[in-house]
């Protein structure tokens, strides 16, 4: 079955708004990851965030392992924040990645 | 820093043909994947190599072959191209996973397939 799942799937916002993505992975699950991918551009790495709560700049991450999930906080959007967000993990045992589907943030001037 | 490149950036083949699409990265990271992504779309892991003489297969590699022929380089082969196929192949780096808190993915700017 689907090992990650993100929502929403698309999320709109008035510039200055804040946005909260949401990643829920399956107990097979491990080193969660949060990847941003600007449109037509190239993936760049957020977080590594197996656990616990990062900060980067107006960006937190905070991932309760015990309750497979991660939440990704976007604090006073920018335009320049558009794009789409993955959530991906490793599957447990196999060191293979699995990556969610995404969701498409659009942050309007 | 370091940096991953692939090539080609654009690939146009015919139905049935081998294609093969290749990248480097100077990160000196031991794992590499290869990735197939759809318009609109998820990341889907096709190979990945966790050390240099290692090759595993993904979720998607039926189709699919791929060499890590050294550290640093790892080829994917499109064994015969399907008419109408159009996708991003991404490329991405990283340390032996779970190594340490630096443990994260880095990506090359894609080789796009178009299969007439």
């Amino acid at each position: 079955g689907q090992q990650v799942q993100q929502s929403p799937a698309s999320l709109v916002l008035q510039e200055g708004e804040n946005a909260e993505l949401q990643c829920n992975f399956s107990s097979t699950a491990t080193r969660l990851q949060w990847f941003y991918q600007h449109p037509g551009g190239r993936l760049v790495s957020l977080f590594y965030n197996p656990s616990g709560t990062k900060h980067t700049g107006r960006l937190t991450s905070t991932t309760v392992t015990n309750e497979r999930r991660s939440s990704l906080h976007i604090s006073s959007s920018q335009t320049t924040d558009s794009g789409t967000y993955f959530c991906a993990i490793d599957r447990s045992n196999t060191n293979k990645v699995v990556f969610g589907t995404g969701t498409r943030l659009q942050v309007l001037p | 820093g370091g940096i991953i490149t692939q090539t080609p950036k654009f690939l146009i083949g015919q139905e049935g043909q081998k294609l093969t699409l290749k990248c480097q990265q100077n990160f000196n990271h031991d794992t590499m994947y290869w990735y197939r992504q759809d318009s609109g779309k998820g990341l889907r892991l096709i190979y990945y190599s966790i050390t240099e003489n290692d090759l595993q297969k993904g979720d998607l590699s039926e189709g699919y072959d791929a060499s890590r022929e050294k550290k640093s380089s790892f080829s994917l082969t499109v064994t015969s191209a399907q008419k109408n196929e159009m996708a991003v192949f991404l490329c991405a780096s990283r340390t032996f996973p779970g190594l340490g808190p630096q443990d994260t993915q880095y990506f090359g700017p894609g080789t796009r397939l178009l299969v007439l």
